[in-house]
Order: C-alpha cells, then structure tokens, then sequence
C-alpha cells in the first residue's frame, strides 16, 4: 500500500511571496489533515477534511492561508504572503474515519 | 482547549535499559490517544493507537497504557537499543477526529 505523498520536500522563498504545497493520501482514506510543525514543538492542526469538506479550521490563519481538497482526494495547502514565522515543516497526514492517522515525509519550508 | 505534556522532553539511557516516557492530557472527554515516533527530519510514523476504552497496547518491545480518568498515558520500552533513539510524540483525538500532540521527548540510548 502507497503511503502519504507530499511535495515538494523543501522549499525556500523570501518573504511576501507565495508557496504552495501538495498532498496525496492513502487511497480510501476519507480524512486528511494539514499540521504545521515548528522545530522542537509539535504538530500543530491547521485544517482537517472529511471527504472534501471543512471539518476544521479554526487555527488556520485564513488572512493568509488557504487549502482545499479536490473531489475528496488530493489536496494543496497555499501560503500568500509568506512570513519568516512560516519556517516549519507542513505535514500531511490521512486517516480512515475516526482512525490511526497515516503521515507524510513532510514539506520544510524557509521564509528568509 | 486541551493541551497535552510529555516529560521529561528529553531522556538519554544506556543500552538494554526498560524505560518510561510519559503523556498528560487535560480533558479527559478523548476517543483515542496515538504514539508516534519521529526520526530527524521524518515525517511521524505511528507506534500504537489506544481507544478510550481501552487500558493498555503491546507491539513488540513497546507497551502504551491508558488511564482516561486521570489524563495519562505511558509509553514503555524493554531492552532498548541505539535505534530506537528518536523523538516520540502522543496525540490525543476527539470523536470529531481532531488531534491534539505535545512537544514530544526526545530518547538517545548510547550503545
């Protein structure tokens, strides 16, 4: 069985600009999650999908973040603008409903 | 807002050594709790999930407890070894299926 595909593996911008990251998860799999890592902290949720809707996304910050996921499979998370406090690793992670949560290698990103 | 604790958020032990890592949560109202283990610059990969009617999880040399009504959970490991140096992280989930991680501890086992 695939696991979680993520790309790119790393990537650097500048401030003020923009990135996009991809998510491909296990086939079946109807919930997938978004989670910003910091170094030495935790996963930190930024939005959970059921099928191809919203479940949450209360620690989003939707002035400048935005994801969606297309036809309940593959998802993008988007950065616009950039901030230096964006530098992290973003993890995608799927599930079955209400199950053991499946990650990606992960994006890390560099805002300079 | 729950918030989960992992002491001590760093451990280094001899090899062959039984050890403890250890995981609080502050609202008991769960459905699961899941260990992770995460190796530098590595997504996380799953070690145990317990469901909140469950007490305890054995896979190998690891062993996770579950003690809801207090907010706890352990995570035992026999015999370790050098590879399993790593950081190892707990998450709580709610039946909505959201997910709460603490800041993980990080295990060196010196050979």
């Amino acid at each position: 069985e695939a696991g979680v595909a993520q790309s790119p593996r790393y990537k650097i911008i500048e401030k003020r600009q923009s990135v996009a990251f991809w998510c491909n998860p296990i086939s079946g799999h109807a919930t997938l999650y978004w989670y910003q890592q910091i170094l030495g902290q935790g996963p930190k949720l930024l939005i959970q999908f059921q099928n191809n809707g919203v479940v949450d996304d209360s620690q989003l910050p939707k002035d400048r973040f935005s994801a969606e996921r297309l036809k309940g499979v593959d998802s993008t998370l988007k950065i616009q603008p950039a901030k230096l406090e964006d530098s992290a690793v973003y993890l995608c992670a799927s599930s079955p409903t209400l199950a053991e949560q499946y990650f990606g290698p992960g994006t890390r990103l560099t805002v300079t | 807002k729950q918030e989960v604790t992992q002491i001590p958020a760093a451990l280094s032990v001899p090899e062959g050594e039984n050890l403890v890592l250890n995981c609080s949560f502050t609202d008991s109202a769960i459905y699961n709790l899941q260990w992770f283990r995460q190796d530098p610059g590595k997504g996380l990969t799953s070690l145990l999930l317990i469901q909140s009617s469950q007490r305890e999880q054995t896979s190998g040399r690891l062993n996770a407890s579950l003690d809801k009504s207090s907010g706890r959970s352990t995570l035992y490991i026999a015999a370790s070894q050098p590879g399993d140096s790593a950081t190892y992280l707990c998450a709580v989930s709610t039946n909505a299926g959201k997910s709460t991680f603490g800041d993980g501890t990080t295990l060196t086992v010196k050979p």
